[in-house]
């Protein structure tokens, strides 16, 4: 069985640019969260998706947005880049949203330059 | 607040040298503790779930027990191939929809 996919695996921005990244969950699992995680630090929450509708949100700017699709995968989206959005973007999915274990994808590495 | 620290920041040690991480944690309601490994550049791997104090679980060199207050991930004659990031993250409180994690302990193993 396949992963968490997540797509691109690297890529580099110029400040103020938006970009857009790809998750792909594990067969049947309904829900797809998102962790920003800064070099030296533990992965920090942004978002959790279940069944297509946002339940939690981290301590982000508004600048950060995702979705969920009818058929689970995920986008995150940020606009207007900043050096300090420089991160290894993660992806988790599990079956449900508490008490499930928690599978994350390898990330992709945004570079803002 | 709800939050996760472990110690100690970074560890060297020499092969079949066993030692213990630590992780300590503050939340409202502990839905369950968890443990990842972490290469460079890839994402957590999955390696222990616990759920209440007393609790302990094995995987071939390592072994995560819980108390109230901490958890901790023993290593018994780590190998070369055990160098890893190691992160525990919690899940419970009024977010219990996401996992709260510590900044991880750097483990390196020279044989």
């Amino acid at each position: 069985d396949a992963g968490v996919t997540q797509s691109p695996t690297h890529l580099i921005k110029t400040r103020g640019q938006q970009v857009t990244l790809r998750c792909s969950p594990i067969s049947g699992h309904k829900s797809v969260s998102w962790y920003q995680q800064v070099l030296g630090q533990g992965p920090q929450f942004i978002f959790q998706y279940y069944e297509k509708e946002e339940r939690g949100r981290g301590n982000f700017p508004d600048r950060f947005s995702a979705r969920q699709f009818p058929n689970y995968s995920s986008e995150l989206n940020v606009n207007a880049l900043l050096l300090g959005d420089s991160a290894l973007y993660l992806c988790a999915s599990s079956f449900g949203t508490v008490n499930y274990g928690y599978t994350f994808g390898s990330g992709t590495r945004l570079t803002v330059v | 607040e709800d939050q996760v620290t472990q110690s100690p920041e970074a560890l060297r040690l020499q092969e079949g040298e066993s030692s213990s991480l630590n992780c300590s944690y503050t939340v409202s309601g502990l839905r369950g503790l968890f443990w990842y490994r972490q290469d460079p550049g890839k994402g957590p791997e999955f390696l222990f779930t616990l759920y209440s104090a007393g609790e302990e679980k094995e995987k071939e060199r390592l072994k995560a027990t819980l108390t109230k207050k901490e958890s901790f991930l023993h290593i018994t004659a780590p190998k070369p191939e055990d160098s890893a990031t190691y992160l525990c993250a919690v899940q419970g409180g009024d977010s219990s929809y996401k996992l709260i994690f510590g900044s991880g302990t750097r483990l390196l193993v020279r044989p």
